[in-house]
């Protein structure tokens, strides 16, 4: 079946420590998106690419590095420059613009201790 | 900067027809979409409006945009414990309107 896969579902991290979220696509998909999502805050783009080897800031890109070296495939780093990353990590792709729906994984609730 | 805003929170009756409003700054936006987000998951595409239309309607759902006052809301027809969910309104812009900018979302609490 088509979707996008984020994993692992859960996500436990010592401060200090780098990890890297990963997000898989099977849909065919050009563009790629990762979202911070934080009670009262909404979604918050923190990286989106439009094609492989392309990718641009988003509003929150700092503390987050990001690659795009195949067209499935999107992970997202966050580095220890993060000053706060708790967070639930939302990958999303699309099609391209315009009237193309958006779709989502499952999330990745990350928690650094 | 881009900020979609939206109320944080709505209460309603079961039967009751919901408004969500949503307030976004990019005037050059050309999409405008609704998303609904269930506890604990993904978001997933409720109905979208091109920014030359007024109103769109799909089936209990209405969407109204006022583009002079960058306002647009997602009116809810006789309301179901079912919808209780967050509602995001989101908008495409940047170049090639690639960039897909959420709002903050409004949970909607559907009380019997």
């Amino acid at each position: 079946d088509g979707g996008i896969t984020q994993s692992p579902k859960y996500l436990f991290r010592k401060e200090g420590q780098n990890v890297t979220l990963s997000c898989e696509q099977n849909l065919n998909h050009d563009a790629m998106y990762w979202y911070r999502q934080d009670p009262g805050q909404g979604l918050r783009l923190i990286y989106y690419s439009q094609i492989v080897n392309d990718f641009q800031k988003g509003d929150i890109a700092e503390g987050y590095s990001v690659s795009r070296e195949k067209k499935e495939s999107f992970p997202l780093t966050v580095t220890s420059a993060q000053k706060n990353p708790t967070a639930f990590y939302l990958c999303a792709s699309r099609k391209g613009q315009g009237t193309s729906e958006a779709f989502f994984g499952q999330g990745t609730r990350l928690t650094v201790v | 900067g881009e900020d979609v805003e939206q109320s944080l929170f709505l209460s309603v009756r079961e039967g009751d027809s919901s408004v969500i409003n949503c307030t976004y700054t990019d005037s050059s936006s050309t999409y405008l979409y609704w998303y609904k987000q269930e506890p604990g998951a993904g978001l997933q595409l409720l109905t979208y409006i091109f920014s030359n239309m007024d109103m769109k309607q799909d089936q209990r759902l209405t969407v109204l945009l006022n583009k002079k006052d960058k306002h647009l809301s997602l009116r809810i027809a006789d309301t179901q414990t079912g919808d209780s969910a967050i509602y995001f309104c989101a908008e495409s812009m940047g170049k090639g309107g690639n960039k897909l900018t959420f709002g903050t979302g409004t949970q909607l609490k559907v009380e019997l």
